[in-house]
């Protein structure tokens, strides 16, 4: 079945740091691609997707490239935050119908003042 | 738009006692996931409701678990007997149809410990 593997953390950051947190997937087809953020003590949001091959999702500063030469869906942003303090996960559909979604066992990332 | 809500948000129980979890989905939403969520891992799925018919359900534990949607709006996810194990976040999601039938929402989820 579709699965995810994400890169292990704690990532911790300063500031305005570069962010890079790694995610490749195993699927049958082309799914579409996501991550989710969970800020402490919260649900887990959406925070960007892409649906089909060379599509970048974008938000609140973060960018992911749906890459299939490498089966890859990177997460990136350019200048971190304190308030980008959570744990990140990568996810897409799996199981029949593909309704079900499958995670990665999450990166959390600690930015520094 | 009000979110997807859970109840309690925390709770707290010796082993071999009951829980039950409550969950309000985003309106109009026909689709709802419960999932559990270990402690560092990510979620994973329990039990799938399109309106009121449980369509996915093979990964839920049944010979302690049980979950109802009875009118296509509010779920409860129930675990009786509770064990150690059990001891995780409870989270409910759902989604709408069309073509973002993918894009879950999540609620805050409901912490539960078993002692």
């Amino acid at each position: 079945g579709n699965s995810v593997t994400q890169m292990e953390g704690p990532v911790t950051l300063s500031e305005e740091a570069f962010l890079t947190i790694n995610c490749t997937y195993t699927a049958t087809g082309y799914p579409s691609l996501f991550w989710y953020v969970q800020y402490p003590g919260e649900g887990l949001q959406l925070l960007l997707k892409a649906t089909k091959a060379d599509d970048k999702g974008s938000n609140k500063g973060f960018e992911a490239t749906y890459r299939k030469e490498t089966t890859s869906f990177h997460l990136e942003k350019g200048s971190v935050q304190v308030s980008d303090s959570a744990v990140y996960f990568c996810a897409l559909p799996s199981g029949a119908g593909s309704y079900q979604l499958t995670f990665g066992k999450g990166t959390k990332l600690s930015v520094i003042p | 738009e009000a979110g997807v809500v859970q109840s309690p948000r925390y709770k707290i129980i010796e082993k071999k006692q009951p829980v039950a979890f409550w969950c309000n989905p985003i309106s109009g939403h026909n689709t709802l996931y419960w999932y559990r969520q270990n402690l560092g891992q990510g979620p994973e799925l329990l039990i799938r409701y399109e309106n009121e018919e449980a369509v996915d359900d093979s990964q839920l534990p049944k010979d302690r678990f049980s979950a109802e949607r009875l009118k296509g709006v509010d779920s409860t996810l129930k675990i009786q007997p509770a064990e150690l194990g059990d001891s995780a976040v409870y989270l409910c999601a759902s989604s709408g149809g069309g073509q973002r039938y993918n894009e879950q929402f999540f609620g805050p989820g409901t912490r539960l410990t078993v002692l």
